[in-house]
Order: structure tokens, then sequence, then C-alpha cells
């Protein structure tokens, strides 16, 4: 079975300095990889994807993440957090060659941003 | 502007209460989904319904159903049989692709209480 794990529950970083979240998976074949993030009371808004092809990833806001296969992780990156990113962000594994649709996702990991 | 709307933003239930709450999407996505988020747990998938006239159980649909009579709406009822449905209900969608998997897109959720 899938599953998904972020090891960090709470972070807290200095606005200006860089970000790095850790996501680590469990899939049997190639997963699909998101990172969304949280506003308090608001949904989830996709950050980032990896399907294929180059494993470093762009996705809005300065974000970015790398999948490293032979870890099987997926890390989110920023070089420098604005007090603006402080939220809560999950990663999420879809599945592959199945038309289940699902996504698994992780627990989250809440980061806090100090002036 | 596409998007899914949840109403109401917040509810309250009595003991032995049945409400439901409500998903529209206007994405012409295929596949829809019910979540609950409870604190420091992620998401955990209630329901998910790939096709009009069709739904399936996710990991936690006891004390829940649903319906799918039109592409844009997921109805969630929750039941007297859910006893502890103090929760934040996320609803999301996707575009539903056999052997592929897309990002989900998700509303701002519904915050339902016991009174």
């Amino acid at each position: 079975a899938q599953s998904v794990t972020q090891p960090d529950i709470h972070i807290t970083v200095s606005e200006g300095a860089s970000l790095e979240l850790r996501c680590n998976y469990s899939y049997g074949a190639t997963p699909y990889l998101f990172w969304y993030v949280q506003s308090p009371g608001q949904g989830l808004q996709l950050l980032l994807k990896y399907f294929s092809g180059d494993t470093l990833v762009q996705g809005i806001k300065g974000f970015e993440a790398e999948f490293k296969r032979s870890q099987s992780s997926f890390n989110l990156r920023k070089p420098s957090v604005h007090w603006s990113d402080a939220a809560e962000y999950f990663c999420a594994v879809g599945p592959f060659n199945t038309n289940a649709g699902k996504s698994t996702f992780g627990d989250g990991t809440t980061l806090t941003v100090k002036p | 502007d596409g998007g899914i709307t949840q109403s109401p933003k917040y509810l309250f239930r009595k003991e032995g209460q049945n409400v439901t709450l409500s998903c529209e999407q206007n994405l012409n996505h295929d596949a829809m989904y019910w979540y609950r988020q409870d604190p420091g747990q992620g998401l955990r998938l209630i329901y998910y319904s790939q096709i009009v006239n069709d739904f399936q159980k996710g990991d936690i649909a006891e004390g829940y159903s649903v319906s799918r009579e039109k592409k844009e709406s997921f109805p969630l009822t929750v039941t007297s049989a859910q006893k502890n449905p103090t929760a934040f209900y996320l609803c999301a969608s996707s575009i539903y692709r056999a052997h592929s998997n897309q990002p989900q897109h998700f509303g701002d959720g519904t915050r339902l209480s016991i009174l």
C-alpha cells in the first residue's frame, strides 16, 4: 500500500532564511507526487507536482521540489521564506497504473515564520 | 472563474440529527472526493466518485453517505451514526483518467461542530 511520511510536524524558520520540508513516500512503482499548502480555515492549494521527466520541479510562490528515487523522497524547498509562507504543507502521492484516482496525503508540516 | 464551492462554511449538528454538506464544482471534472481533516491527522478519504451515479467508500466511510446525481454536485451527509463528527470537511475534484493521476482542486471547507 502507498504511504507518505512527513517527519517534521512543526518547523520554525526566520524570515529570509531557506526552507526544506521533508517528504518520504512508499510506493511500488513510479509515483505521482504533489505538494499542497493550506492556510488556516482554507482548502488546499497545489504548489507543484511531479509526474515524470526532470526530477527538479518548479512550483508557484517560489517553491521547488526534488524527486529522489533512491531515497524515496520529494522534499520541498524555498531559498528565502516570506512571512506569508506560514501555513501547513502537505505532501501527497498518487497511484500510477490504477483507476482509483486517489491520493494519499501525509499528516502535514506546520511552518512558522519568525520576523 | 472555475472552482469548487462548499457550503455552509460553519455547521452545527444536534444529537441524533443528520446534516448535509454541499459541494459544487464548475471545473467540468469527472472525479470528486470528500476528506475529513482532524488536527495532526492530515486528510482522510471518506468517499470518492469517478463518474455520475457511481461512488466508492474511502478509508473512513462509516457514518457518512453521499450521492452523485449530477456531475457538478457531490453532497455529503453526516448521519447520526457518526459519533464523532466534529471536524473540518474538505471537498475536492480532479480530472479523471485511467492509468493516470491528476492533481486535486479543493474547496474552502466546512467546519462541523456538535451542539
